[in-house]
């Protein structure tokens, strides 16, 4: 079974300044999905970004990329320029590309992201 | 506007008393699942289903059932709500079949057992 651990329960950071929350994954196929979820005060679960394994290049949506190390299993996530709309809980989630038509998402715990001005 | 929808949002109830949270979406996707959210825990699935009339186990299935007569229904029962069930519930839906297809979360429902 894959596994998801997020080793940081909270994070600091000031507006405007850059932060990276981490996530590794315990997986033994080859062929897989990796997601960031945001999720603010209002409990909505907000897709942040999403990397195919099988693509070597890092994913980018504006403020927000990641640090995709496949062999080092390693999916972080960094926020440049940070706002105080981003602070909430995030968390990194796996999903295998193993088999047809299942979309089950394993989870980490989360990081709960905390903006100061 | 493409969205999955929880009823209720909020409940309070005591224990053994049947409910049901239900689960509605609108893009008429064939795969559903039901998680629950607990403080230090993350997020996990309950159960799932990938189309009409079939479903299966997640990783805490025990408590809980679901049915899927329809493909755009997917409801949550708890036969005999115990206090330990106190949670943060989330229906999500997806399309099935390989690719990064995002799952569309509801607003999720907050389930407080005495």
């Amino acid at each position: 079974a894959q596994t998801v651990t997020q080793s940081q329960p909270e994070m600091s950071v000031q507006e405007a300044e850059t932060v990276t929350l981490s996530c590794t994954y315990d997986t033994s196929e080859s062929d897989y999905y990796l997601f960031w979820y945001k999720q603010p005060p209002s409990r909505q679960m907000i897709l942040v970004i999403r990397q195919e394994a099988y693509k070597q290049q890092n994913a980018t949506e504006n403020r927000f990329s990641v640090n995709f190390q496949k062999a080092a299993k390693s999916f972080s996530l960094k926020i440049s320029d940070s706002q105080l709309g981003d602070a909430a809980m995030y968390f990194c989630a796996y999903r295998s590309a193993m088999n047809s038509g299942y979309s089950t998402l394993t989870f980490g715990k989360g990081t709960m992201l905390l903006v100061s001005p | 506007e493409a969205q999955v929808t929880q009823n209720p949002r909020y409940l309070i109830t005591v224990t053994g008393k049947k409910l049901t949270v239900t689960c509605s979406q609108n893009m008429n996707h064939e795969y559903m699942s039901w998680y629950r959210q607990d403080p230090g825990l993350g997020l996990r699935q309950i159960y799932y289903s990938m189309n009409v009339e079939v479903t299966d186990k997640g990783d805490v299935p025990e408590g809980y059932k679901v049915s899927r007569k329809e493909k755009r229904n997917f409801p949550l029962i708890l036969e005999s709500p115990s206090p330990n069930q106190t949670s943060l519930y989330f229906c999500a839906s997806s399309r099935p079949g390989q690719g990064s297809y995002e799952q569309y979360f509801g607003p999720g429902t907050r389930l407080t057992v005495t």
